[in-house]
């Protein structure tokens, strides 16, 4: 296993359209995170899983974003209706330990840019 | 509200010399505390971490002290590297009304001039 994965690395979008990242955790973590880091700015927590289940959601993810871990796996994260202050590079991390316990992999991110 | 904060935005020093790079936290809940380094089109990597029970922690070149009262951190790099140039971040968990998350800094910009 050769760490987290992030596909695609790169996507560009018009204003309006849905866009949908998948994020491959290390294999044994169970806990998975998504962030989202604009320029300038460290990344900010969106939401948290442990196996399939989400435990936590920022009250800065909106109603047109949802994401998913179905079978404890691989996690998705959708834009819905995407918004051009939606530009940022968004952040997957997994940990086989709680967040005081042990520190969070990060994959190489996703760029979006809504045009 | 920025929970962890990191002054500097930027700090450039010469190779061989000493790194010290700052953080200031707010939450008094905060008792885990990370760095983490990253480079241009990478995500972050971990660097190095402490937790409240103790003031100071050393991985190689790399140092963290932790003053608990001043709600202060600190990254010490001895000697620096040119590899090392990179942005750094520090990062804070605790038990707080959302406790599975991490707090970021806003970064600073370490550029080891040759």
């Amino acid at each position: 296993d050769t760490g987290v994965s992030q596909d695609p690395r790169h996507k560009i979008t018009k204003r309006g359209q849905n866009v949908t990242f998948r994020c491959d955790p290390i294999s044994e973590h169970n806990r998975l995170y998504w962030y989202r880091q604009t320029l300038g700015q460290g990344p900010e927590f969106l939401t948290y899983f442990q196996n399939e289940a989400q435990l936590e959601k920022s009250r800065l993810l909106s109603d047109r974003f949802s994401a998913e871990r179905p079978k404890g796996s691989f996690s998705t994260l959708e834009i819905q209706r995407t918004e051009q202050g939606d530009s940022a590079m968004y952040l997957c991390a997994s940990s086989s330990r709680m967040p005081g316990a042990g520190e969070q992999y990060f994959g190489p991110g996703t760029r979006l840019t809504v045009t | 509200d920025q929970q962890v904060k990191q002054n500097s935005p930027s700090l450039s020093v010469q190779e061989g010399r000493i790194s010290i790079l700052n953080c200031d936290y707010t939450n008094s809940m905060f008792d885990y505390f990370l760095w983490y380094k990253k480079y241009p089109a990478e995500g972050p990597t971990f660097l190095i971490s402490i937790s409240s029970i103790k003031d100071k922690n050393e991985d190689g070149r790399f140092t963290v002290f932790l003053n608990k009262s001043a709600k202060h951190l600190s990254l010490h790099i001895v000697p620096s590297q040119p590899g090392d140039s990179a942005v750094y971040f520090c990062a804070a968990s605790g038990n707080t009304n959302t406790g599975n998350q991490f707090y970021f800094g806003t970064g600073t910009s370490l550029t080891v001039i040759p």
